[in-house]
């Protein structure tokens, strides 16, 4: 099966940093892997997703960077903002060709930003 | 995007009673599921709920503790039976938009449970 690690439980930047998150997943047959922030007190925001016939995707902000060879999963916030505090979680689809079915989410990194 | 909506947002319940969560789409969706996320911890699948038939669950949860429905493509019940204080968590739906396969979730149902 999937398992997906953590490499940092927290995350403290300053304000106008940029931020890293990272995670590490086993099974190198997944296929598809996503990003979520989650505020507190509220379900989790879908944020970006990548799958694994690319490398890099960029959103508004974010960037995710998918290296296959080691199973090593970022998310990069560029310019970090009070607002984009929360945990966030990648999650993997540990199937050939998945969707979002039978998501495996890893613990989740809390990101604070300091002002 | 598709807007989840699930209530009770949160309850506090005595132990050995049961607890239905009811989970609401504003649009057309495609699978259902429901995630459990114990205190401070990550989210993990409890079912996928199947429109019209039996959901289908993962290891470790079983149909007469999580009951789901699924009566219609964008409505969806989960009951949380016979409860104990391990079953304290928050309870997600969660849904995937047409077309774009992204899974959406809700608030979030915040059970404790004494």
């Amino acid at each position: 099966g999937e398992s997906v690690g953590l490499h940092l439980p927290t995350l403290s930047v300053q304000e106008g940093d940029n931020s890293i998150i990272n995670c590490a997943y086993s099974n190198s047959a997944s296929d598809y892997f996503i990003w979520y922030k989650q505020e507190s007190g509220k379900g989790p925001q879908f944020i970006i997703d990548i799958r694994s016939n690319m490398d890099k995707r960029q959103g508004q902000r974010v960037t995710v960077l998918l290296n296959k060879t080691v199973k090593h999963l970022s998310l990069q916030i560029a310019a970090t903002q009070p607002g984009d505090s929360a945990v966030y979680f990648c999650a993997v689809s540990p199937r050939p060709q998945g969707g979002s079915e039978k998501l495996v989410f890893g613990k989740g990194t809390k990101l604070t930003v300091n002002p | 995007s598709a807007v989840i909506s699930q209530k009770p947002s949160r309850d506090i319940c005595q132990r050995g009673t049961s607890l239905t969560i009811q989970c609401q789409v504003d649009s057309q969706v495609t699978m259902m599921f429901w995630y459990r996320q114990q205190p401070g911890q990550s989210l993990t699948l409890i079912a996928t709920a199947n429109q019209g038939s039996e959901a289908t669950y993962e290891s470790g949860f079983v149909i007469d503790k999580f009951p789901i429905s699924r009566p219609n493509l964008t409505f969806s019940t989960l009951t949380v039976s016979n409860m104990s204080p391990e079953d304290s968590s928050i309870y997600l739906c969660s849904a995937t938009g047409r077309g774009t396969g992204e899974l959406f979730f809700g608030e979030g149902s915040r059970l404790t449970v004494l």
